[in-house]
């Protein structure tokens, strides 16, 4: 199975910053990486697929790039809504497998 | 688009149940559909997809021989039968439309909101 791997684990940042979450597949999978964001007890939601597509009514604030094996997601400039755990999945081969996820909390 | 998940429960160890997840506002025929889960306080994990004509199942080798991905595209709707639950099945489940080009290329998008299997004794 191919491993992903997030990092960091755990970010606190506030609102107005800048901030990247990297993810990193063991083996190559092209640009077939999904970002998803989850708050507590809610369904994830679709944020960015294929690498760097922004999914429909997602705010352009958010931004994927990479390919190969090493992938960021960057948030321009945090908003309070913002808040929450984001995870990197492939679906180059099955199984897909997710990364462990990582959460962004409120400095 | 929506998902709507149901089934959940409290199980004990051994034991089975069947997982149901209503799909409307897409030609559900077309696309194939997955379970995912999370464990709680824990990541995603993904459980179980199916071909939209039935024809491809995968599983995760946690599930493989104890559960059953299946769907009535008549009725818009996928199940997974759960047999054999352990207390390491306790997690929310999600249903969610695979969206994408290819085998390889997709994502998945929407999601249910989960329903709650709790496996204990």
């Amino acid at each position: 199975d191919i491993q992903m791997t997030q990092s960091p684990s755990s970010l606190s940042a506030s609102v107005g910053d800048r901030v990247t979450i990297t993810c990193r597949a063991s083996q190559s999978i092209s640009r077939y990486l999904n970002w998803y964001q989850q708050k507590p007890g809610k369904a994830p939601k679709l944020l960015i697929y294929a690498a760097s597509s922004l999914q429909s009514g997602v705010p352009s604030r958010f931004s994927g790039a990479g390919s190969g094996t090493d992938f960021t997601l960057t948030i321009s400039s945090l908003q309070p809504e913002d808040f929450a755990t984001y995870y990197c999945q492939q679906s180059h081969k099955t199984p897909p497998t997710f990364g462990q996820g990582t959460r962004l909390e409120i400095k | 688009v929506d998902l709507v998940e149901s089934g959940g429960d409290l199980i004990q160890p051994g034991g089975s149940l069947r997982l149901s997840c209503a799909a409307s506002g897409f030609n559900f025929t077309t696309y194939s559909m997955s379970w995912v889960r999370q464990a709680p306080g824990k990541g995603l994990e993904w459980v179980s997809s199916i071909s939209g004509g039935r024809a491809t199942i995968y599983y995760a080798d946690s599930v493989k021989g104890r559960f059953t991905i299946s769907r009535d595209n008549a009725k818009n709707s996928l199940y997974l039968q759960m047999s054999s639950l352990r207390a390491e099945d306790t997690a929310v489940y999600y249903c969610t439309r695979d969206l994408g080009y290819t085998s390889s290329w997709y994502w998945f998008d929407p999601w249910g909101q989960g329903t709650l299997v709790t496996v204990s004794s």
